[in-house]
């Protein structure tokens, strides 16, 4: 059964702490991203990868980090200087490749909520 | 640089067709893409279309495409209340990255 998952479904963040989205998927896909979405708008690329051990920022990486190990996974860290983290976040990976291997498939999402 | 527009909400009866537009200012994509995201869930991959053609049609769906004008439309035939989500329409820029309007909202009156 493929596909992709993102654990938890909610996360309660306290100030000043960092906390970390897991996003594992095994569609042997090669890039990854990580998507912002805050009520009434799009989504916006914070980081993707499209090979292991290789990720670049996107719009709004500032406050955010990632490491990419394993093909499998693209764990997302919300850090302390993430202002306002509060938000639904979502995970997304592709083959590469060109064409339509460069369809992206997206996760279930995580609701990162501030205490 | 890139960028979407799509009506924010469009409301229609059951068994009505819903027609979503969407204008985009460029995309290298070869493909474009509607997605549909039901309340609290992730992106689903609806139906697609490429680059190349200048329509699709796919079981109660239909797509649109106007390059010129870079316009995309998605119909939905006998709109259920199932239907009743947020569709977006990302372009796709050089790199393989999409990107994403606000989206539709459309709401499914019994």
């Amino acid at each position: 059964d493929g596909g992709i998952t993102q654990s938890p479904k909610y996360l309660f963040r306290k100030e000043g702490q960092n906390v970390t989205l897991s996003c594992e998927q095994n569609l042997n896909h090669d890039a990854m991203y990580w998507y912002r979405q805050d009520p009434g708008q799009g989504l916006r690329l914070i980081y993707y990868s499209q090979i292991v051990n290789d990720f670049q920022k996107g719009d709004i990486a500032e406050g955010y980090s990632v490491s990419r190990e394993k093909k499998e996974s693209f764990p997302l860290t919300v850090t302390s200087a993430q202002k306002n983290p509060t938000a639904f976040y979502l995970c997304a990976s592709s083959k590469r490749g060109g064409g339509i291997q460069e369809t992206q498939y997206f996760g279930p999402g995580t609701r990162l909520l501030v205490l | 640089g890139e960028d979407v527009e799509q009506s924010l909400f469009l409301s229609v009866r059951e068994g009505d067709s819903s027609v979503i537009n969407c204008t985009y200012t460029d995309s290298s994509s070869t493909y474009l893409y509607w997605y549909k995201q039901e309340p609290g869930a992730g992106l689903q991959l609806l139906t697609y279309i490429f680059s190349n053609m200048d329509m699709k049609q796919d079981q109660r769906l239909t797509v649109l495409l106007n390059k010129k004008d870079k316009h995309l439309s998605l119909r939905i035939a006998d709109t259920q209340t199932g239907d009743s989500a947020i569709y977006f329409c990302p372009s796709g820029e050089s790199q393989g990255n999409l990107i994403f309007g606000k989206g539709t909202k459309l709401s499914v009156k019994p």
